[in-house]
């Protein structure tokens, strides 16, 4: 039973799409993330969530938006699709914003054409 | 500003061999430090949380050091096997700012039978 889970695993698409990741963890965690991996595989934070409530935003261009309908679900909606949006997106939550363990979904490989 | 270091970037060694991995850290005001294994094309397994008041943590054949205040953790890996062969990542949690876990870049690691 997986733990963080994120659909879908591959997405590819053209430049100016819109596209949809999402993230579901069953841990009973309060805090959900979203990070990014790029091609020289340094993991960046992009936004936090505790219980709903956004806690952290790192400076992410506004065509990405996170949506926590509850704080088991994080999913993140990214407009207008460039190409260095390209990369490795990977969910993960923790116990408590501050100190928790942090446990990562798979990750979504999206490519922009 | 936190910057996490690990050194070196790729390591290959035989079966068998007893390894060390390495991870500097600039600020030595962290909550913890967390090591993950990544495989390719997967997510992030978490290996080891060492809270800043510990000194090491013990997982079956890994054993994960933590000082401080010399900015210095270290992933010991003993009678390693093929199956070990992975990318680590180090990562800290600082004291201000501390919902932002920072990682390095990670270590690969190769395993030759």
């Amino acid at each position: 039973d997986t733990a963080v889970s994120q659909t879908p695993k591959y997405l590819v698409t053209q430049m100016g799409n819109d596209k949809s990741i999402k993230c579901e963890q069953n841990l009973g965690h309060d805090t959900m993330y979203w990070y990014k991996q790029d091609s020289k595989k340094f993991l960046k934070i992009m936004f936090s969530y505790n219980n709903k409530e956004l806690i952290i935003n790192e400076t992410v261009p506004n065509r990405f938006s996170p949506k926590s309908p509850d704080k088991a679900h994080l999913n993140l909606h990214i407009n207008s699709l460039e190409l260095g949006d390209s990369a490795v997106y990977f969910c993960a939550s923790s116990q408590n914003p501050a100190a928790g363990e942090l446990f990562f979904g798979e990750g979504s490989r999206l490519t922009v054409l | 500003k936190q910057e996490v270091t690990q050194i070196p970037a790729a390591l290959s060694v035989p079966e068998g061999e007893n390894l060390v991995l390495n991870c500097s850290f600039t600020d030595s005001a962290i909550y913890n430090l967390q090591w993950f294994r990544q495989d390719p094309g997967k997510g992030l397994t978490s290996l080891l949380l060492i809270q800043s008041s510990q000194r090491e943590q013990t997982s079956g054949r890994l054993n994960a050091s933590l000082d401080k205040s010399s900015g210095r953790s270290t992933l010991y890996i003993a009678a390693s096997q093929p199956g070990d062969s992975a990318t680590y990542l180090c990562a800290v949690r600082p004291l201000q700012g501390a919902q932002k876990l920072v990682f390095g870049q990670g270590t690969r690691l190769t395993i030759n039978p």
